[in-house]
């Protein structure tokens, strides 16, 4: 069974405050996504990556970055939250071949 | 723009009814096409992927392609009310690298 796991399940910060999202997969997948969801708006793509150290801007990177070091962890940085970043935090991987995008739990964020 | 599109609901049936749930898109160019069910406060997880046009069954569940007329739909026989939950269209296209884009998702209510 495909795994994906994230390091929070719930998470409060402050305003300003740098919050570091893991996402961690064990199953060697190339692909792997950040998703924020929010009521009405659906899931939306901040950042993906298809290899270690490759990174690409999604629909919605603005106030987000991302870093893969390894292949299997990819993590989301909020570098100075903001009330707006209030949200579910989604991510997924999949592998070039399959397709098929596979999601952790997800993180639900409030920034106060 | 690319553009999945999916009737909010709530589409209400009762147990044991079929629930036929739609999903249209926007680009010709669209190769997969996958359906996610969403739990209140939970991830998605997939149900069904189809790459085809026909109908691909899978148990109490049938994706149906039709790439003529850029339509996707899901039936579910026998509703249960544990199938309530939201349901999202995922359409991925030859443009879209490993992306997927995400319909805004159909709320299904199966009453007991």
């Amino acid at each position: 069974d495909v795994k994906v796991t994230q390091s929070s399940r719930y998470l409060v910060k402050r305003t300003g405050e740098k919050v570091f999202l893991e996402c961690v997969q064990d199953m060697d997948h190339e692909n792997m996504f950040w998703y924020r969801q929010d009521p009405g708006l659906g899931l939306r793509l901040i950042y993906f990556s298809y290899d270690v150290k490759m990174k690409e801007k999604g629909d919605i990177p603005e106030g987000y970055s991302v870093s893969r070091e390894k292949k299997e962890r990819f993590s989301l940085i909020l570098e100075s939250a903001s009330t707006n970043q209030t949200s579910m935090y989604l991510c997924a991987s999949s592998t070039s071949a399959v397709q098929t995008q596979y999601f952790g739990p997800g993180t639900r964020l409030l920034v106060l | 723009q690319k553009e999945v599109e999916q009737n909010s609901g709530p589409l209400s049936v009762p147990e044991g009814a079929i629930a036929s749930l739609n999903c249209t898109y926007s680009d010709r160019g669209s190769q997969s096409f996958f359906w996610y069910r969403q739990y209140s406060g939970k991830s998605p997880e997939l149900i069904m992927s189809i790459y085809s046009n026909g109908d691909k069954e899978d148990g109490r569940f049938t994706a149906q392609l039709n790439k003529a007329s850029q339509y996707v739909s899901l039936l579910i026989r026998d509703s249960q009310p544990s199938d309530s939950a939201t349901y999202l269209c995922a359409v991925r296209g030859d443009n879209y690298g490993q992306n997927f884009v995400f319909g805004p998702g159909t709320r299904l209510s199966v009453l007991p």
